[in-house]
């Protein structure tokens, strides 16, 4: 089963970026989709972008192209989300979250999520 | 972009009720849509995909059924631990989400 854990709570300034992690453990990384959701605070699930490894190709909701930058690393397993030019309307819980299939497998749901990283943007 | 619209925004019902919670895309996501359960400070749980699929370990009172534009997301006799909010997902054309049903107790 694998599991996916998200590095720890950020602070930042406006106009700042910031850069979350998620590492999968207990399972294989390169063939199944990482995609990040955002959720302000009490608001519903935003879908940011996602990206199949072994690939490295991102893909992008529009709402965020030009403000999000996904990466993954194959050696460490483990994907990356960098938002930039941040404000406060940021603020949110970040989560990664896998497919539940291969990326040649049609358009599955997210069977693994992580435990969200709140970024905090205040001056 | 598909939109994904819930309803009701709010279900107010008491354990051991039946809930029917309804997701209308803004065109056909064949059955490409996905039902997830969130609980305060939690992760989303994927309840139900391809529409009417129960994820691994979902009770049997989760039920899904819909194709095209109209889902629905039943739950029969309602346990105390599934008063949360309810999202579904569709994956047909991009990724969107809809906005939520809040399942609270009567």
């Amino acid at each position: 089963q694998v599991q996916l854990v998200q590095s720890g709570a950020e602070v930042k300034k406006p106009g700042s970026s910031v850069k979350v992690s998620c590492k999968a453990s207990g399972g294989t990384f390169s063939y199944y989709g990482i995609s990040w959701v955002r959720q302000a605070p009490g608001q519903g699930l935003e879908w940011m972008g996602g990206i199949i490894p072994i690939f490295g190709t991102p893909n992008y909701a529009q709402k965020f192209q030009g403000k999000v930058t996904i990466t993954t690393d194959e050696s460490t397993s483990t994907a990356y989300m960098e938002l930039s030019s941040l404000r406060s309307e940021d603020t949110a819980v970040y989560y990664c979250a896998r497919d539940s299939k291969p990326y040649d497998s049609g358009s599955p749901p997210f069977d693994q999520w992580g435990q969200g990283t709140l970024v905090t943007v205040s001056s | 972009e598909i939109v994904l619209t819930q309803s009701p925004a709010t279900l107010s019902l008491s354990p051991g009720e039946r809930a029917t919670l309804s997701c209308r895309a803004s065109q056909s996501v064949s059955s490409y849509l996905a039902w997830y359960q969130q609980k305060p400070g939690q992760a989303p749980r994927l309840l139900i995909y391809d529409a009417s699929n129960r994820a691994t370990g979902i009770p049997a009172r989760f039920s899904g059924s819909g194709s095209g534009t109209d889902f629905t997301l039943t739950i029969t006799s309602l346990e105390p631990e599934d008063f949360a909010v309810y999202y579904c997902q569709q994956r047909s054309n991009w990724l969107t989400f809809g906005q939520g049903t809040k399942l609270e107790i009567k």
